[in-house]
């Protein structure tokens, strides 16, 4: 059973460039969340999304969006890069089931992105 | 703002004794509690979770504990092993329309010397 991976491992962008990120969830997972995460810091969240659409997003400006296809992968788009977007980004997924207090959310390796 | 906080960035213990992680909270809407275990290169895996209608939930050798009053909760590792070497992230997620959410602190580097 496969886990959650993320594609690349490694990218070095330079300032004002755009980039996606890619992410396949957990085999039978349908919701995809997104963090960021800088060095010295832990995971921020960015968005989830869940039926192919953002269902809600924490406190990052409109640079950075994402998509989530029909098989339940997802994509983190980046904007006008700017120095600051260096970080590891995270992605997560879980199975929605309401019957749940708390949905487990299972972690990728993470994408390194570097920005010049 | 930072809303979970672990104000300790490292703890260094020896094998076979008790590993304590400390992990205060300021969001009173924060209703469940969860401990994530990292390895470098690795994503954060899930380790052990505490619901704030509980002051204890225990898991082999590890226990969380929660003190609502205090805005605190604690997770102990006992006996370590050089394996939980790692950093430990506590997160806190909210009931309702923000469930899905996880708020991080910055984490702790556990260190466990043979």
């Amino acid at each position: 059973d496969a886990g959650v991976t993320q594609s690349p491992t490694h990218l070095i962008k330079t300032r004002g460039q755009q980039v996606t990120l890619r992410c396949s969830p957990k085999s039978g997972h349908d919701t995809v969340s997104w963090y960021q995460q800088a060095l010295g810091q832990g995971p921020q969240f960015i968005f989830q999304y869940y039926e192919e659409e953002e269902r809600q997003r924490g406190n990052f400006p409109d640079r950075f969006s994402g998509h989530q296809f029909p098989n339940y992968s997802s994509e983190l788009n980046v904007n006008a890069l700017l120095l600051g977007d260096s970080a590891l980004y995270l992605c997560a997924s879980s199975l929605q089931r309401e019957e749940l207090f708390y949905n487990e959310q299972f972690f990728g390796p993470g994408t390194r992105l570097t920005v010049l | 703002d930072q809303q979970v906080k672990q104000n300790s960035p490292s703890l260094s213990v020896q094998e076979g004794r008790i590993s304590i992680l400390n992990c205060d909270y300021t969001n009173s809407m924060f209703d469940y509690f969860l401990w994530y275990k990292k390895y470098p290169a690795e994503g954060p895996t899930f380790l052990i979770s505490i619901s704030s209608i509980k002051d204890k939930n225990e898991d082999g050798r590890f226990t969380v504990f929660l003190n609502k009053s205090a805005k605190h909760l604690s997770l102990h590792i006992v006996p370590s092993q050089p394996g939980d070497s790692a950093v430990y992230f506590c997160a806190a997620s909210s009931s309702g329309g923000s469930n899905y959410k996880l708020t991080f602190g910055k984490g702790t580097l556990l260190t466990v010397n043979p």
